[in-house]
């Protein structure tokens, strides 16, 4: 099982919807938990984190943590089309930082 | 304004030459880390460093080294390129508050 994972996509949502990303990750012990985005051709940026279970709000971002379930999601409410990116999902693990593949996001006007 | 600054944003060597890609950051961070990014591979780690002079191998390590002799620069090094190599290096620095990783822009090379 590889240790962080998503679906790769593309994931297409109407502009205005509500885009909903996963990823699971399979150590016990992480305790930190990322989400980035990337634009094409540019680095990651952090947009959210979190470190308890439950949910964390930031504006249009909801980033939700399920430790027994091993399950990160981040929900983003009136998807706009600067939204289109890859999200990457991170784990700390041990001060390592590890990513999952990405999901590509894909907004339509 | 945080910053890391990678050395060389394009680079082309040929195979066997020695690479060094460069990173600097400006936060008095003490974690350092070295990614490549690949189509369908994502971002994997190569080493990362956690203080001066120390390091800690990451998920593919082969093939490359790191030096760290100053808290702000950490160093990628290629000692014998091979086109398997060909791909986007990523420099971060950490926050040890929140864990954050700030990027560098990223080190294209490409090995012919």
């Amino acid at each position: 099982q590889k240790e962080v994972e998503q679906n790769s996509g593309p994931l297409s949502v109407p502009e205005g919807a509500i885009a909903s990303l996963n990823c699971t990750y399979s150590d016990r012990v992480s305790q930190s938990f990322f989400w980035y985005r990337q634009y094409s051709g540019k680095s990651p940026e952090l947009i959210m984190s979190i470190y308890s279970n439950g949910d964390k709000e930031d504006g249009r971002f909801t980033a939700q943590l399920n430790k027994a379930s091993q399950y990160v999601s981040l929900l983003i409410r009136d998807s706009q089309p600067s939204d289109s990116a890859t999200y990457l999902c991170a784990v700390n693990r041990d001060d390592k930082i590890i990513f999952g593949k990405g999901t590509r996001l894909h907004i339509l006007p | 304004d945080v910053k890391v600054t990678q050395s060389s944003r394009y680079l082309v060597k040929r195979t066997g030459e020695k690479v060094f890609l460069e990173c600097v950051q400006d936060m008095d961070h003490e974690n350092m880390f070295w990614y490549r990014q690949d189509p369908g591979l994502g971002l994997r780690l190569i080493y990362f460093s956690y203080d001066v002079k120390m390091k800690e191998k990451g998920d593919i390590p082969e093939g490359y080294s790191v030096s760290r002799e100053k808290k702000e620069r950490f160093s990628l090094i290629l000692e014998s390129a091979s086109t398997n190599q060909t791909s986007m290096y990523l420099c971060a620095s950490k926050t040890e508050n929140t864990g954050e990783l700030f990027f560098g822009e990223g080190s294209r090379l490409t090995v012919l």
